[in-house]
């Protein structure tokens, strides 16, 4: 079965500091990865997707297959960036493509 | 386009009782997945409708149940309500198996 880990319940950081929110992921086959962000008072929206390897809002994330990560990165914190982050897992099937969630990082970037 | 909808967006309901939310996927969506949010988690995969038909099921006992109409809303069922079941119900919508669009959450509160 597939597992997504966040090893980091809250990040803090200085504005202007650099950022990187670890996942680890397990699955013996090729998933797809994601990055998914929660600001306050808002629902949850996609923020990456690793088969796009694009930059959003400065964030970007490579996945590494050889050690099963997927961490999301970016130079320069800004306020705004304070949210709730999840790495999350697809596979898509015939059968669906349910998601798979680690437990969320919360970002709290100082000023 | 509103996105998705839920409602109601907040309920309280007594132990053995029973609940149903409602979903209304994106517009030109025709998959809806429900995830069940405990306190501190991350978002957890019940099932997923494409077709109103379960494609996929995750491990979640008989009492959750869902249905999909031909309009692609959706509707979850939980019967004999446990204290545990207590959570934020989110409700995500795709067109097939691609990018989910998450709603705002039903936050069910079981006494």
């Amino acid at each position: 079965a597939q597992r997504v880990t966040q090893p980091e319940k809250l990040l803090s950081v200085f504005k202007g500091a650099p950022v990187e929110l670890k996942c680890n992921y397990s699955y013996s086959g090729s998933p797809e990865l994601f990055w998914y962000v929660q600001y306050s008072r808002q629902r949850l929206q996609l923020l990456l997707r690793h088969i796009s390897r694009e930059s959003i809002k400065g964030f970007t994330a490579d996945l590494n297959k050889g050690e099963t990560s997927f961490h999301l990165k970016k130079p320069f914190a800004q306020e705004e960036d304070s949210a709730m982050y999840y790495c999350a897992l697809s596979i898509l099937t015939g059968g669906g493509n349910k998601l798979t969630f680690g437990t969320g990082t919360q970002l709290k970037v100082e000023l | 386009d509103a996105g998705v909808t839920q409602s109601p967006t907040h309920l309280i309901k007594t132990r053995g009782q029973q609940v149903t939310l409602r979903c209304s996927p994106k517009s030109g969506h025709d998959t809806v997945s429900w995830y069940q949010q405990a306190l501190g988690q991350g978002p957890q995969f019940i099932f997923q409708y494409y077709e109103e038909e379960e494609r996929q099921r995750g491990n979640f006992p008989d009492r959750f149940s869902g249905h999909q109409f031909p309009n692609y809303s959706s509707e979850l069922n939980v019967n004999a309500l446990l204290l545990g079941d207590s959570a934020l119900y989110l409700c995500a919508s795709s067109l097939y198996g691609y990018e989910q669009y998450f709603g705002p959450g039903t936050r069910l509160t079981v006494t």
